[in-house]
């Protein structure tokens, strides 16, 4: 039972465009969501996360937006760069301090010079 | 100065014997992971301890025990070891106050020939 989903294996971007990530959940317990990125032989490392009572959060080049009534929630990195060519996680818990994530199977993002 | 590190990285065996994966965090965390990425790459919690109390234990068969010999270590034993168990495994730690901003390990490979 896949409560978090990643429907997109894999997504190829122009560098200095819009990549954009998308994750769709079906626990709707779940109550903090987070996206974690992870580079070849390592793993994955935070990236930007997101409570419920939000609908928008934004790091630098990362913004990630929840659509509580769709159960879905997705990354923009804009401008997308070289560097951001990883695995991209999508993660979720039933409470922010909550120790037990769910996550989607990634999608990898390759970023076209 | 690794943050949380695993050895060995590449652990490749015959089906039925026993092995341990061996996790050690340097960042102070009281929370420590073991997590399975399986072929179709979906990342699970295994275990779960706080302060080398086991506080999470998904499914996983008896065969997997973990062990916590202090808070800055979480040692993975694998008893008769079979193929579906080839996977990788990965070790995370968390602090305290913000459980779900999980570091995680490069991730142990292993396969059962």
């Amino acid at each position: 039972d896949q409560q978090v989903k990643q429907n997109s294996p894999s997504l190829s971007v122009q560098e200095g465009r819009i990549s954009i990530l998308n994750c769709d959940y079906t626990n709707s317990m779940f109550d903090y969501f987070l996206w974690y990125k992870k580079y070849p032989a390592e793993g994955p490392t935070f990236l930007i996360s997101i409570s419920s009572i939000k609908d928008k959060n934004e790091d630098g080049r990362f913004t990630v937006f929840l659509n509580k009534s769709a159960k879905h929630l997705s990354l923009h990195i804009v401008p997308s760069q070289p560097g951001d060519s990883a695995v991209y996680f999508c993660a979720a818990s039933e409470r922010r301090g909550n120790e037990k994530l769910t996550f989607g199977t990634g999608t990898r993002l390759t970023i076209i010079p | 100065d690794t943050a949380v590190s695993q050895t060995p990285k590449y652990l490749v065996t015959q089906m039925g014997n026993d092995k341990s994966i061996k996790c050690e965090q340097n960042l102070g965390h009281d929370t420590m992971y073991w997590y399975k990425q399986d072929s179709k790459k979906f990342l699970k919690i295994m275990f779960s301890y706080n302060n080398k109390e086991l506080i999470i234990n998904e499914t996983v068969p008896n065969r997997f025990s973990p062990k916590s010999p202090d808070k800055a270590h979480l040692n993975l034993h694998i008893n008769s070891l079979e193929l579906g168990d080839s996977a990788v495994y990965f070790c995370a730690s968390s602090p305290r106050t913000t459980q779900e901003t999980q570091y995680f390990g490069p991730g142990t490979r292993l396969l059962v020939l």
